[in-house]
């Protein structure tokens, strides 16, 4: 099948600092890529829907301003969590398509902010 | 939008007994239904999926139902083994090319005992 790979798997940050998340397609193109959240014992929420070369559709409750998602090519997405808090502390996960049904998900970055 | 309820949240059977994990979803223009595993810290995994034109999938020790009028779908695990305990989450989509927008259910935490 195909790869999604998303870096980094986990990142400790200060409170207050950004973090960036990276998620590549590394076989196929992605005109569009999903952004998660999950927190511990729960199950995924739709964050974000990132479009190559136009801006990011996010789902309501999520503020935009807060997590920036940047899709410049057809296989990076990014996601940068700005002025991080512990209440942001999650596992965050990318998925793409690449035209088939079946989504790719990327390994996962878990976020711990202290 | 899309919900999709999930049932049971917790399941444990014996080593070779079946399970079976039970989901609605509200939204008719639903076409296609995965069923993912997932370990503690990892992504997801697909195990099986079914698009709305079949009413049942097998694969080997892993079947899934959908029926379209009632608007629900069931994971079936037959002769279930140590190596079945994990999370299994039911999700719903509408597949159209570039991107699947999925909407999770809220996981059933899987364990089977010796």
């Amino acid at each position: 099948g195909a790869v999604v790979s998303q870096h980094p798997s986990w990142v400790i940050c200060k409170s207050g600092t950004s973090v960036k998340i990276e998620c590549r397609s590394l076989d196929f193109q992605a005109t569009t890529m999903f952004w998660y959240r999950q927190f511990p014992k729960q199950s995924l929420m739709l964050m974000a829907t990132s479009n190559e070369g136009s801006k990011a559709t996010y789902e309501q409750g999520v503020e935009k301003d807060k997590f920036l998602i940047n899709h410049a090519s057809l296989t990076l997405s990014t996601l940068t969590v700005t002025s991080a808090h512990p209440e942001d502390s999650s596992f965050y996960i990318c998925s793409a398509n690449g035209g088939f049904a079946e989504a790719f998900f990327g390994q996962g970055t878990r976020l711990t902010v202290v | 939008g899309e919900n999709v309820e999930q049932h049971p949240s917790t399941l444990s059977v014996q080593e070779g007994d079946s399970a079976v994990i039970k989901c609605t979803y509200s939204d008719s223009a639903s076409n296609y239904f995965p069923w993912y595993k997932q370990e503690l810290g990892k992504r997801p995994q697909l195990i099986i999926d079914i698009r709305s034109n079949v009413g049942e999938k097998k694969d080997q020790r892993i079947a899934v139902t959908l029926n379209k009028t009632a608007k629900h779908f069931s994971l079936h695990i037959t002769e279930t083994q140590p190596e079945d305990s994990a999370v299994y989450f039911c999700a719903a989509s509408i597949s159209a090319g570039g991107g699947n927008k999925l909407t999770f259910g809220t996981g059933t935490q899987l364990k089977v005992e010796l």
